[in-house]
């Protein structure tokens, strides 16, 4: 079982970057996929979900309006993109799978390598 | 929904690491920790406060007890050196996925 993510990314203030998430080793569509960010030396944060059946998904709100979680069940990736993006937006985003098959409310395990996007003009 | 944790706790090889998290109502709760070694992405160590994935070694150990959850790290070695988090999901929130601060473990 495992995550693989895109590479880092170099973007511009107010430019657009997708992030994707390909998951092998297991049926993509029965665990929910889960998106985490890292500041540079700061904690984590958890930032949405996403379900690969049935494509629901959630944001924080602060996210809401900037950011869009969907997948490709036919290659088995899921991908975050982010708009409008600000020097707050520089970190680590990671996704990790939900522990259990159908449940959204367990451990992450496992996590991809991570993708470190990086906003400066 | 807040989750304390120390942010840095010092331990010299061989001897024990005991990591806090500390909420409302954790009990009530199901609670799982997580090691980042520096440059990598976490990696789950125990899930549903005291249950260990495979591959991970017995001298991680989990328990919860009142409103803290403990991470214990029993004969410390040096390669244990990362930063810890707790997590916990809280429904009734618009953040319910939620991390610990985190807490950095150094090995003397």
């Amino acid at each position: 079982v495992s995550l693989v993510q895109s590479g880092a990314e170099v973007v511009k203030p107010g430019a657009s970057v997708k992030v994707s998430c390909k998951a092998s080793g297991y049926i993509f569509s029965e665990f929910y996929l889960n998106w985490v960010r890292q500041a540079p030396g700061q904690g984590l944060e958890w930032i949405g979900w996403i379900n690969p059946r049935s494509g629901g998904r959630y944001l924080i709100p602060t996210l809401q309006d900037r950011a869009t979680l969907t997948r490709d069940t036919s290659i088995n990736t899921a991908y975050i993109e982010l708009t409008n993006v600000t020097s707050g937006d520089t970190a680590s985003y990671y996704c990790a799978r939900s522990g259990k098959g159908g449940l959204l409310e367990t451990w992450f395990d496992p996590w991809g390598q991570g993708t470190l996007v990086t906003v400066s003009s | 929904y807040v989750l304390t944790q120390p942010p840095s706790l010092s331990v010299a090889p061989g001897q024990t690491a005991k990591i806090t998290c500390g909420g409302n109502n954790i009990e009530t709760k199901n609670v799982h920790w997580y090691q980042q070694r520096p440059g990598q992405a976490p990696a789950l160590v125990v899930y549903d406060e005291t249950d260990r994935p495979s591959g991970v070694p017995e001298r991680f150990s989990g328990s919860i007890a009142g409103n803290t959850a403990t991470l214990t790290i029993s004969r410390v070695e040096v390669g244990d050196e990362a930063d810890y988090y707790c997590q916990v999901w809280h429904n009734s929130s618009p953040h319910p996925g939620v991390f610990g601060t985190g807490t950095k473990v150094t090995v003397l």
